[in-house]
């Protein structure tokens, strides 16, 4: 298994661009996250997505962010207008849900590191 | 609102010692907790999970244990190599899969 895969590693753009960061869980999760890391706050969940539908985005910093999960095999985390504050890694992770089951071991992608100049 | 607290933010050991970190939470009502471990540079790597019915699990060299009524649990990691150096981090979930991270432990080990 590949593993969760992200694109690109790196970003490096200017404020006021947009950014869009990729990710391809694991074949066969149907749970998707995307979360934030940064030196001052740690890491934060942004969204996730069950079964391709959001299901919490209350750490959604703000409009300038959105998530989409057209098919169960494709994520896009987006910023428009991005801002220097945004630089930070932004991780993907997937897992699988079962259906009367608790907590379900999450698997993170390797990161994709947003710089904003 | 979940509060999980790392104690300490860094650690220095020689070679050879067993150590153990720690995680705090503020809210017990938690369907699990789990342990990864993070790479300079890179993506988290899930060490052990330890589900809400539990009080421990192993993996090798590290044992982590969980007290839900005194909201703690401990990493050790016995016989520690060069190898071992990473942050770890704890993390809770306290409901819809949602995971609180601490803040992290750097954990350098010294040959």
């Amino acid at each position: 298994d590949a593993g969760v895969i992200q694109s690109p590693r790196h970003e490096v753009t200017e404020m006021g661009q947009e950014v869009t960061l990729r990710c391809k869980p694991i074949s066969g999760h149907n749970s998707l996250f995307w979360y934030r890391q940064t030196m001052m706050r740690g890491l934060e969940l942004l969204i996730y997505f069950n079964n391709n539908v959001p299901i919490d985005d209350s750490g959604m910093p703000e409009d300038r962010f959105s998530a989409k999960m057209p098919n169960a095999s494709f994520s896009t985390l987006k910023i428009q207008p991005s801002e220097p504050r945004d630089s930070a890694v932004y991780f993907c992770a997937s897992s699988l849900a079962l259906v009367g089951q608790g907590h379900y071991e999450q698997y993170f992608g390797p990161g994709t590191r947003l710089t904003v100049t | 609102k979940q509060e999980v607290t790392q104690i300490p933010a860094a650690l220095s050991v020689p070679e050879g010692e067993n150590l153990v970190l720690n995680c705090s939470f503020t809210d017990s009502a938690i369907y699990n907790l789990q342990w990864f471990r993070q790479d300079p540079g890179k993506g988290l790597t899930s060490l052990l999970l330890i589900q809400s019915s539990q009080r421990e699990q192993t993996s090798g060299r590290l044992n982590a244990s969980l007290d839900k009524s005194s909201g703690r649990s401990t990493l050790y990691i016995a016989a520690s190599q060069p190898g071992d150096s990473a942050t770890y981090l704890c993390a809770i979930v306290g409901g819809a899969q949602k995971l609180v991270f601490g803040q992290g432990t750097r954990l350098t080990i010294n040959p």
